[in-house]
């Protein structure tokens, strides 16, 4: 079974410095990974996708991930943050196929407080 | 254009009440998917239409809850007999094989 585990239940940092949030996670074969922002009130936002090839992507915002097979790792990073980047982190694990295929597996998410 | 809608946005309801929670997908999108997000926690899936068809309804934890979408558009989630533990925010995503456009959620709350 597919699963996802996000260690830093909350973080803080100020703005203009440099962020990166934790995900690690479970899967049998090479996953779609994912990265939604979520403030307060608001739906859901892709902020990046990998499915094959280039184990660096680029999202929108500023947002960089890396995938790292050996670590079972999709860590998101920002060099810069803003106080618009305040709001909470999910990290997800999307199945390739058969029935299941699409289904995203969350992780418990990270609450990104930045202070001024 | 339009992005996915969920109506009520919210809802109030007593413990054993009925209720349905309806999603309007992006019109085209053929995979349509049901999510339950309990406060602190992220999204568990519940169910994955393809289709008018049920592809994955592992999700769903009991028989309380059943999904229906007629059509291959619009999908309703019923949830018969509702206890507290069902409060929750319930969203609904569309996709064309690929990303999952998400809708703004409807909060139910069960007094």
């Amino acid at each position: 079974a597919q699963s996802v585990t996000q260690p830093d239940i909350h973080i803080t940092v100020s703005e203009g410095a440099s962020l990166e949030l934790r995900c690690n996670y479970s899967y049998g074969a090479t996953p779609y990974l994912f990265w939604y922002v979520q403030s307060p009130g608001q739906g859901l936002q892709l902020l990046l996708k990998y499915f094959s090839g280039d184990t660096l992507v680029q999202g929108i915002k500023g947002f960089e991930a890396e995938f790292k097979r050996s670590q079972s790792s999709f860590n998101l990073r920002k060099p810069s943050v803003h106080w618009s980047d305040a709001a909470e982190y999910f990290c997800a694990v999307g199945a390739r196929g058969g029935t299941s295929y699409g289904k995203l597996t969350f992780g418990q998410g990270t609450i990104l407080t930045v202070h001024p | 254009g339009a992005g996915v809608s969920q109506t009520p946005s919210n809802k109030v309801t007593e413990k054993g009440k009925y209720v349905e929670l309806r999603c309007d997908p992006i019109s085209g999108h053929t995979a349509l998917y049901w999510y339950r997000q309990s406060l602190g926690q992220g999204p568990e899936f519940l169910i994955y239409f393809q289709g008018t068809g049920a592809a994955d309804d592992s999700g769903l934890p009991n028989d309380r809850f059943f999904a229906v979408r007629p059509e291959g558009s619009v999908s309703t989630l019923k949830i018969q007999r509702t206890e507290r533990g069902d409060s929750a925010v319930y969203l609904c995503a569309s996709s064309f094989g690929g990303e999952q456009f998400f809708g703004p959620g409807t909060r139910l709350t069960v007094l």
